[in-house]
């Protein structure tokens, strides 16, 4: 079936530096999307990718859909104690129901 | 202004009891939907309703049963609750299913953990 691998699994990072994360998928996906879940809540859209070499700002994000179509990369920069969370990749299930597929997220901690 | 709203969002039940979330969302859109979270945060769907009609049932047990009395309210019932059913349970929105452009909007969830 679809996955989605995401990676790293989880970075911890100084106030002020920045991150990539990355999505893989064993498949081609014909939209990315970025979502950012806070402790206690849940997901939030960041960021939707919808062309192979897209590339997309959302503020300090930075999102762009691999030219193959089965990656995508999430990049952070001058990250802020706010940008704590899990950040998930996403992509559409097959059968056009708008189901999505999740990877497994990653963790971002931020210290002061 | 609450877009997709979930109750409760905690529940803390025994095991074998049976137990009900609801979720309402004021967006007008069509479809609905019911994720779960595990302990290891993985997000996969179970049900999808669009206009009140079921479209996905990802196999799961049918000890959970979802209702759309309308397509604003999407509540889910579970009979029986075992330990493995303890998870974060979104419920979430969008406005056409299928669509690219027509992302995901989800509730706060609730968190249930069975004793």
């Amino acid at each position: 079936g679809q996955q989605l691998n995401q990676s790293p699994q989880s970075m911890f990072i100084q106030e002020g530096e920045d991150v990539s994360m990355n999505c893989t998928s064993s498949s081609i996906f014909n939209t990315w999307l970025w979502y950012k879940q806070d402790p206690g809540e849940g997901p939030v859209l960041l960021i939707a990718l919808y062309k192979a070499g897209e590339l997309t700002s959302n503020g300090r994000l930075t999102a762009q859909f691999g030219i193959t179509r089965k990656d995508s990369f999430l990049n952070i920069s001058a990250s802020i104690p706010s940008d704590v969370g899990i950040y998930f990749c996403a992509g559409p299930g097959s059968g056009n129901t708008g189901k999505l597929i999740f990877g497994q997220g990653t963790t971002l901690q931020v210290k002061p | 202004d609450t877009a997709v709203s979930q109750t409760p969002k905690y529940l803390v039940t025994q095991m074998g009891n049976d137990k009900s979330i609801k979720c309402e969302q004021n967006l007008g859109h069509d479809t609905m939907y019911w994720y779960k979270q595990d302990s290891k945060k993985f997000l996969k769907i179970m049900f999808s309703y669009n206009n009140k009609e079921l479209i996905i049932n990802e196999t799961v047990p049918n000890r959970f049963s979802p209702k759309s009395p309308d397509k604003a309210h999407l509540n889910l019932h579970i009979n029986s609750l075992e330990l493995g059913d303890s998870a974060v349970y979104f419920c979430a929105s969008s406005q056409i299913p299928g669509v690219a452009n027509s992302p995901l909007h989800f509730g706060n969830g609730t968190r249930l953990t069975v004793t």
